[in-house]
Formats: structure tokens, C-alpha cells, sequence
């Protein structure tokens, strides 16, 4: 099946600094979404994106469907960024997620 | 307020003993799906449905049973069920396998 790989698993940063979390994919695909897990375990969609950019606030996100990877940018980061981001793919109504970056913002 | 709502949110029970968490949307999504997260091993799908009576099985559906019924409520089924089905469960939903929503979760635990 389709495999899913995010790097780096972990990230410390410092408040204000900026980062790119990466989601690679094995296989042509339907959709692409990133979610974040905050530190109490809610899953919050970020962005849906299938191919091309978007961007909300400090997030940005691209996808280049045709290279199988998506990357997600946070910039001036704060503690609130805090959590664990999970990219996920989907073939027809099957989702498939990768192992998650967690990111830790220190103060 | 939209949301998918999920019962129970925590529940300690003992192996072979039924158990249903429910699932319910009130977005009139079409498209929804569960989930286990558990550590080291991330987040799988159990089971998706694309509408009503429209069910399929997902990466780890062994163990697990669902109906969809109704548009809104899409209930996860433990026949009888065993340790290894200790886990924190999800459900979503979303407009035709589009932006997802998630439920907050259901701490299951079976002794």
C-alpha cells in the first residue's frame, strides 16, 4: 500500500523561529490534509491541500502532487504551535497518515 | 456550533463485553470515518463511510463492525473486545472526503 513518511519526527524550537515540516508520499493520490494534535489530543485540520499553495496566518502549506510531497512552513513560532502535525492522504475515502513531527516551542 | 460529538469520551471495560461509541455530525457531511491512535504506531483508519448504508474497511478494521443508517450518527461496534483493542478512537467527518473534522476523542480501555 501507500506510504506515508514525515520528517524530522522531532523539532525544538525557539519562540519566533521559523520551520518546515516535510510529508512525503509513495503513490499518486486524491487529496492531502495536515492536522495538528495539541497538547490535550485535538486533532485540528489545517489546511486541505491537494496540490499547489495555501497559506492561514503564519502557516503555509504546498503540495508539488507530481514529486509526491507536501511541505508545511510555521514562522515566527510560538508555544501555542506546540503539538504533534500529521500529514494524511487520501485514496477514495482511505486515509492514510503519516507518523507525525512533533514539535515542541520553548519560550 | 458544527461539530462531531462522541460518547464516551473515556471508558474502562473488561474483554468480551459489547460495547457501541457512538458517532454523530451535524454538518450534513457525507463522508465519515474511525480512527485508533495509538503510541509508536500513529493514527489508522478502522472504517469509512462514503453515505448512508455505504460502509468500507479501512487499514486495522479487525474486531470492529459499523452501520451508517442515518446521515448524521456512525457508530463503532466492539463485538467482543479483547486488550489489544486499548486505544484513543476518533471519528470525522467531512463534505465528500474533503476537509476533515474530528471528534475529540474516546479513551477506550479493556482489562
Amino acid at each position: 500500500g501507500i506510504q506515508v513518511e514525515q520528517s524530522p519526527p522531532d523539532l525544538i524550537l525557539q519562540e519566533g523561529a521559523n520551520s518546515t515540516l516535510r510529508c512525503n508520499f509513495s503513490d499518486s493520490v486524491n487529496n492531502l490534509q495536515w492536522f495538528h494534535q495539541n497538547p490535550w489530543g485535538q486533532l485540528i485540520n489545517l489546511f486541505y491541500i491537494p496540490s499547489g499553495t495555501k497559506q492561514n496566518g503564519r502557516l503555509s502549506a504546498t503540495t508539488v502532487a507530481t514529486e509526491r510531497y507536501s511541505l508545511l512552513y510555521i514562522s515566527s513560532s510560538q508555544t501555542t504551535d506546540s503539538g504533534v502535525y500529521f500529514c494524511a492522504v487520501d485514496r477514495g475515502g482511505k486515509l492514510i497518515f503519516g507518523q507525525g513531527t512533533e514539535l515542541s516551542v520553548k519560550p | 456550533e458544527a461539530q462531531v460529538t462522541q460518547n464516551p469520551r473515556y471508558l474502562i471495560t473488561v474483554t468480551g463485553k459489547k460495547l457501541t461509541v457512538t458517532c454523530s455530525q451535524n454538518m450534513n457531511h457525507e463522508y465519515m470515518s474511525w480512527y485508533r491512535q495509538d503510541p509508536g504506531l500513529g493514527l489508522r483508519q478502522i472504517y469509512y463511510s462514503m453515505n448512508v448504508e455505504v460502509t468500507d474497511k479501512g487499514d486495522v478494521p479487525e474486531g470492529y463492525k459499523v452501520s451508517r443508517k442515518e446521515k448524521r450518527n456512525f457508530p463503532l461496534i466492539l463485538e467482543s473486545p479483547s486488550p489489544n483493542q486499548t486505544s484513543l478512537y476518533f471519528c470525522a467527518s467531512s463534505l465528500s472526503a474533503g476537509e476533515l473534522f474530528f471528534g475529540e476523542g474516546s479513551r477506550l480501555t479493556v482489562l
